[in-house]
């Protein structure tokens, strides 16, 4: 199945930095690659995605970055706030089919202010 | 619109004990699925749905039943529960992967085994 690894587990950045989260996948099949934050005691709710016929999607301050040869994506999270404090999960679709999702093991993020 | 509905949301069990964890969801999904949270091992597939009365299995499905009687409903049933079942379940449901692909997933059902 689909191997999925996400770094670092842990991150702390100041706030108004910057972070970069990064997962590789071993699927070159796989075409459709999203990412969750959970906060502290919530559900994990989906905050961006990319589809592998576009190398980069941003919405605001965040952004993701997809390199199929090299088979890694990366988050990206500019000008950051204490409020982006949470667990960041990739995933990828499986070789079982695409509805299928194997997620990373989670980066937590802790914004300094 | 409630979204995706777990029950419990907290719940103690003996070794050996049976339960069912309840999910429903409102937006005619298609797609549905259990995953575990345990720490550092992120969220981990159990079972999973791609529409009534048609189940597949996940990444760690041992000691789990699910059944998918309507679309609506998606329960996960623990036949003789274990220790090492002692976690965080999320119920989740989707349009699918070919539409959106966002998973929308219910508040948790917090299960611990004795």
């Amino acid at each position: 199945g689909e191997n999925v690894e996400q770094h670092p587990s842990t991150l702390s950045v100041q706030e108004g930095d910057s972070a970069v989260i990064k997962c590789t996948y071993s699927d070159s099949a796989s075409n459709y690659f999203p990412w969750y934050k959970q906060e502290l005691g919530k559900r994990p709710q989906l905050i961006i995605d990319i589809r592998s016929n576009v190398g980069e999607k941003k919405d605001q301050r965040i952004a993701v970055t997809l390199n199929k040869t090299a088979k890694h994506f990366s988050l990206h999270i500019t000008e950051t706030q204490p409020e982006d404090s949470a667990v960041y999960f990739c995933a990828a679709p499986t070789n079982f089919g695409n509805e299928k999702l194997t997620f990373g093991t989670g980066t937590r993020l802790t914004i300094i202010p | 619109n409630a979204g995706v509905t777990q029950t419990p949301k907290f719940q103690v069990l003996k070794t050996g004990q049976s339960m069912t964890l309840q999910c429903a969801q409102d937006m005619n999904h298609e797609y549905m699925s259990w995953y575990r949270q345990d720490p550092g091992m992120g969220l981990r597939l159990i079972h999973y749905s791609v529409g009534a009365g048609i189940t597949d299995q996940g990444e760690v499905p041992n000691g789990y039943n699910v059944s998918r009687s309507t679309t609506e409903d998606f329960p996960l049933r623990l036949l003789s529960a274990a220790p090492s079942q002692t976690s965080v379940y999320f119920c989740a449901s989707s349009t699918g992967v070919r539409n959106t692909g966002e998973l929308f997933f219910g508040e948790g059902s917090r299960l611990t085994v004795l």
